[in-house]
């Protein structure tokens, strides 16, 4: 199957840090998703890039696809202790329609 | 429904017992999807529905599982004589979209599912 790594598998911030995370694949995706899950929960989708080199902002979080199609980087500003959670980057490639999903960044936000 | 709704939210099977799980999608979602997901690790694909159709079961682990969706909407997810690496939580998603889905899913909350 596809290989994503995603790293890093966590982080310690103080509140008000901005935060940096990255994914990268083996091979080539048309498409890059990032999910934030809460225990208990399921993924819920945060941002969704379908272009190599697109950038993208939802509020605090910025994500962009790299060039290479095969990274994608998700950045969260000014974090506050809302943010902790798991973040997970997800993949397809071609016109598939699984997704595969790295093995998250856990974040951690003390107030 | 507002969301995917999925259940039980938790279920203790036996070693070797039969389980059943439950996915109602977003209404009016023609493709539903099957994840798993491991403790610590991300959601790995189980198996595609576009309306009652299995497209996708190429994630299925074994024999042992299997998914229907009869009538396009509710889903069922079985796991026939569980064993202990099958616990996990298995994850429900759908999208409104049909083939070639090129949004993200909603997911539902999810069945834990501890087989002891």
């Amino acid at each position: 199957g596809q290989q994503l790594n995603q790293s890093p598998q966590s982080m310690f911030i103080q509140e008000g840090e901005d935060v940096s995370m990255n994914c990268t694949s083996s091979s080539i995706f048309n498409t890059w998703l990032w999910y934030k899950q809460d225990p208990g929960e399921g993924p819920v989708l945060l941002i969704a890039l379908y272009k190599a080199g697109e950038l993208t902002s939802n509020g605090r979080l910025t994500a962009q696809f790299g060039i290479t199609r095969k990274d994608s980087f998700l950045n969260i500003s000014a974090s506050i202790p809302s943010d902790v959670g798991i973040y997970f980057c997800a993949g397809r490639p071609g016109n598939f329609n699984k997704f595969y999903f790295g093995s998250g960044t856990k974040l951690n936000v003390k107030p | 429904g507002a969301g995917v709704s999925q259940s039980p939210r938790y279920k203790v099977a036996k070693r070797g017992q039969d389980v059943a799980l439950r996915c109602d999608p977003i209404s009016g979602h023609v493709s539903l999807f099957w994840y798993q997901q491991a403790l610590g690790q991300g959601p790995e694909f189980l198996t595609y529905f576009q309306n009652e159709a299995q497209l996708d079961k190429s994630g299925l682990p074994s024999d042992r599982f299997f998914a229907e969706r009869p009538e396009g909407s509710v889903s069922t997810l079985k796991i026939q004589r569980t064993q202990q690496e099958d616990s996990a939580v298995y994850l429900c998603a759908s999208s409104l979209a049909g083939a070639a889905v090129p949004y993200g899913y909603t997911f539902g909350s999810g069945t834990r599912l501890t087989v002891v």
